[in-house]
């Protein structure tokens, strides 16, 4: 099956330090959403990418899309403890409804 | 707000039992899902349903089935469980293309 590489699978950070996960495809991705699960919790989507090049901001998270459709990465700047939590993207899979989930990469922010 | 609920947060059965997963949404979705989640292997979909009756086998089906006789309600059936199968059950709704919500979890431990 398609495989949605995400590095790195850990990183513990200071508060107040910068983070990025990446996300990487074989293949062309139509689209890409990002979700967040704090531990504990379910997954809540954060947002999706639809075109190629697009960048979104959502407070200190910077979300892009590759020029060639084939990666994406979350970054986040200036980490806060509430930034705890495992960060996954996700890619529809063809013509389903059905979402392929990254390997997921999992922050954790100390004092 | 879109609610996805499970009808336990913690389960406990014996090798050998049936176990039954239920999930229900209130929002209309077509397409309906299960995952299972372990440390280190991300979000494994187990069979997902794009209308009521309709289902496909997702990465991991072996041991699971799944059955939609309403289109709020999603079950996932473990017809006869086995110690490997301890892990978080995941349920999730979406529909199209949109974003995806998750319920809360089931954590079914297998004795």
């Amino acid at each position: 099956g398609q495989q949605v590489m995400q590095i790195p699978q850990y990183q513990h950070v200071q508060e107040g330090e910068d983070f990025t996960t990446y996300c990487n495809s074989s293949t062309t991705l139509s689209n890409i959403q990002w979700y967040k699960q704090r531990p504990g919790g379910h997954p809540v989507f954060l947002i999706q990418l639809v075109k190629s090049g697009e960048v979104k901001k959502q407070k200190r998270l910077t979300f892009q899309f590759g020029e060639a459709k084939k990666n994406s990465s979350l970054h986040i700047t200036a980490t806060q403890t509430t930034d705890v939590g495992t960060y996954f993207c996700a890619e529809n899979t063809g013509t389903a409804s059905k979402l392929t989930f990254g390997t997921g990469t999992r922050l954790q922010v100390t004092l | 707000d879109v609610k996805v609920t499970q009808s336990s947060r913690y389960l406990v059965k014996r090798t050998g039992e049936k176990v039954f997963l239920e999930c229900v949404q209130d929002m209309d979705h077509e397409n309906m899902f299960w995952y299972r989640q372990d440390p280190g292997l991300g979000l494994r979909l187990i069979y997902f349903s794009y209308d009521v009756k309709m289902k496909e086998k997702g990465d991991i089906p072996e041991g699971y089935s799944v059955s939609r006789e309403k289109k709020e309600r999603f079950s996932l059936i473990l017809e006869s469980a086995s110690t490997n199968q301890t892990s978080m059950y995941l349920c999730a709704s979406r529909t199209g293309r949109r974003e995806q919500f998750f319920g809360p979890g089931t954590r079914l431990t297998v004795l």
